[in-house]
């Protein structure tokens, strides 16, 4: 029950393109769904998030849709760059002050 | 304005030893909390501190201990190491209230 699927594993899209990166989840307490981006050797860094009162938030480039009933959320990027290139974590807590439970992980290349 | 800082960035160990890992969460952050990373996978929650004692647990066993001093700063500690410990740890600080904000790691190889 704690455990946040994530799909694809890795993805690659053009300059320009609209990646889409989906979790799943299926603990009904999470109420606080956070995006990470990381690049090699560093830390995640905050990228958007959601709570589940919502079912759209766009910062920017990047947009969470959150789905409820179904337990699933989604980021797309929109005109993907080459510097968006990394790996993307999806990520749940109960509460602002718990523990997170993270995703495995979607690496994206976006090609020139 | 400083961000979570770790030391040190790179540690390689023996299978057997110990070893303490330190960080200093952001300004203005008084919980802190430690995760691990395998090479390919998301970070593993390990345990939060907040008010100088640890508030949360993972499913890390025993050998896994911290600390965190009346400066919010906290250290992490691993007895007996295992070929398996290797990893980034990473160490995350939050007012409590809002998201939390990861430092750079540390990376652990133990041979």
């Amino acid at each position: 029950q704690q455990q946040v699927k994530q799909s694809p594993q890795s993805l690659i899209v053009q300059k320009g393109g609209i990646p889409i990166i989906n979790c799943a989840y299926e603990n009904t307490a999470f109420d606080y769904f956070p995006w990470y981006q990381q690049f090699p050797g560093k830390g995640p860094a905050l990228l958007i998030a959601i709570r589940p009162d919502v079912s759209e938030k766009k910062e920017g480039r990047f947009t969470i849709s959150f789905n409820k009933s179904a337990k699933q959320f989604s980021l797309h990027i929109m005109d993907s760059q080459p510097g968006d290139s990394a790996t993307y974590f999806c990520a749940a807590t109960p509460h602002y002050g718990q523990n997170f439970v993270f995703g495995p992980g979607t690496r994206l290349s976006v090609l020139p | 304005d400083a961000g979570v800082t770790q030391s040190p960035t790179h540690l390689i160990k023996t299978r057997g030893q110990q070893v303490t890992l330190r960080c200093s969460p952001k300004s203005g952050h008084d919980t802190v909390s430690w995760y691990q990373q395998a090479l390919g996978q998301g970070p593993q929650f390990i345990f939060q501190y907040y008010e100088e004692e640890e508030r949360q647990r993972g499913n890390f066993p025993d050998r896994f201990s911290g600390h965190q001093f009346p400066n919010y700063s906290s250290e992490l500690n691993v007895n007996a190491l295992l070929l398996g410990d290797s990893a980034l740890y990473l160490c995350a600080s939050s007012p409590g209230t809002s998201g939390i904000s990861f430092g750079p790691g540390t990376r652990l190889t133990v041979t």
